[in-house]
């Protein structure tokens, strides 16, 4: 069975301050993985999205890396700000079907505190 | 650009009603979602279409019913809505599939079912 399993499951941090969150994932065969942002009462919005031979891709403060060997990925937020306070939802599609599968994590809640 | 747009954002519902939830989106995207998101766990699909005319089941479809006449609106029914049914509602779209492009999202609609 797919799975995506995300730590920690939540986290605070001073405004500032950077940090990484952690996504595993056991999902085969693979063909993309993607980070979502999510504000509290707000749907999902599309950080970033990362094929198997993309081991970095950056959008802005976001870096998200991906190690397909190990099936892990990270996504590493530098110098926090108040609005990054969200919940990081990871996301993995195996490419099997012709809509693809989508198994997604139960998210990192992150809180940037002033 | 209104992007996808759900309505309600919030409904009360009783066990046994029905209901349709609304979603719209302006982006002439093919592809079109429902996933619903329980507390702490990751979001599941309940139906997806690929095209005006076309839908299949998900991963979570029983007691819900979709249709697609047009490339914009993809309502989702429920018949006879039931406790286990509330939940958090969300409407996505994707320009082709989603091996390779981002979901946008709805904010979702807030059911609840007493």
């Amino acid at each position: 069975k797919n799975q995506v399993e995300q730590s920690p499951q939540s986290l605070i941090i001073l405004e500032g301050k950077n940090c990484t969150l952690q996504c595993n994932y056991t999902v085969s065969p693979f063909s993309n993985l993607r980070w979502y942002k999510q504000d509290t009462g707000r749907g999902p919005v599309s950080l970033t999205i990362m094929t198997f031979s993309e081991n970095t891709k950056s959008n802005g403060r976001y870096t998200a890396t991906l190690d397909a060997d190990t099936k892990q990925s990270s996504l590493h937020i530098t110098a926090s700000q108040l609005s990054d306070s969200a919940s990081y939802i990871c996301v993995v599609s195996d490419g099997n079907s012709g809509y693809s599968t989508l198994t997604f994590g139960k998210g990192t809640m992150l809180l940037v505190s002033p | 650009n209104a992007g996808v747009t759900q309505t309600p954002k919030f409904r009360i519902l009783k066990i046994g009603q029905s209901m349709t939830l609304q979603c719209t989106q302006d982006m002439n995207h093919n592809y079109m979602y429902w996933y619903r998101q329980d507390p702490g766990m990751g979001l599941k699909l309940i139906y997806y279409s690929v095209g005006a005319g076309i839908t299949d089941k998900g991963e979570v479809p029983n007691g819900y019913n979709v249709s697609r006449s047009t490339t914009e609106d993809f309502p989702l029914r429920l018949e006879l809505a039931a406790p286990s049914q509330t939940s958090v509602y969300f409407c996505a779209s994707s320009y082709g599939t989603a091996s390779n492009q981002p979901q946008h999202f709805g904010d979702g609609t807030r059911l609840s079912i007493l």
